[in-house]
């Protein structure tokens, strides 16, 4: 059974174009982020939902828009892509209750490649 | 600004000797850290934490340090083995900052020698 999983893990896609990244954990949590690994490697926070309410939005552009129907999915939507945007996107959940020493799940990835 | 930061990019060590990882970070408020593990084209995988409440945490072949008044962690993985050969990223959060963010280092890749 996958904990956090996404899809599409590989997208390529043109410039311009719109697309939509999709995540699902069933491990019950409460808390789901968006990260983005970029060509320098560093994993950077992007977005937080705990219990479909946003709690971080770091600076991110505003093309960039986090939707979570329900607490079990945070879904990323990317309008008008640029070549900057390539980069890998993970997907995790925490519990997001209690104590805030917590410990992130990850996803596999989702390889997107703007051309 | 990196607030963790994990100096050698890569590490090799021979199968069965220790390998040590090493990580600082700048963010005194930094109260929990972890260490993740990440094989190519997969996301990371939890392999330990601890609190800074601790100096130690062990867990079969992974030990992590901290060293609050330097600023320092390190991963001990003894022994080292080929299955190991990884990136291990540190990270580290502000529980007090009300939010369950992790900031990351730029990873280290360890390689075992058979």
């Amino acid at each position: 059974d996958t904990a956090v999983s996404q899809t599409p893990k590989y997208l390529v896609t043109q410039m311009g174009n719109d697309k939509s990244i999709k995540c699902e954990q069933n491990l019950g949590h409460d808390t789901m982020y968006w990260y983005k690994q970029d060509s320098k490697k560093f994993l950077k926070i992007m977005f937080s939902y705990n219990n479909k309410e946003l709690i971080i939005n770091e600076t991110v552009p505003n093309r960039f828009s986090p939707k979570s129907p329900d607490k079990a999915h945070l879904n990323l939507h990317i309008n008008s892509l640029e070549l900057g945007d390539s980069a890998v996107y993970f997907c995790a959940s925490s519990h997001g209750v209690g104590s805030l020493q917590e410990t992130q799940y990850f996803g596999p990835g989702t390889r997107l490649l703007v051309l | 600004d990196q607030q963790v930061k994990q100096n050698s990019p890569s590490l090799s060590v021979q199968e069965g000797r220790i390998s040590i990882l090493n990580c600082d970070y700048t963010n005194s408020m930094f109260d929990y850290f972890l260490w993740y593990k990440k094989y190519p084209a997969e996301g990371p995988t939890f392999l330990i934490s601890i609190s800074s409440i601790k100096d130690k945490n062990e867990d079969g072949r992974f030990t992590v340090f901290l060293n609050k008044s330097a600023k320092h962690l390190s991963l001990h993985i003894v022994p080292s083995q080929p299955g190991d050969s990884a990136v291990y990223f540190c990270a580290a959060s502000d529980s007090g900052a009300g939010s369950y963010q992790l900031t990351f280092g730029k990873g280290t890749k360890l390689s075992v020698i058979p």
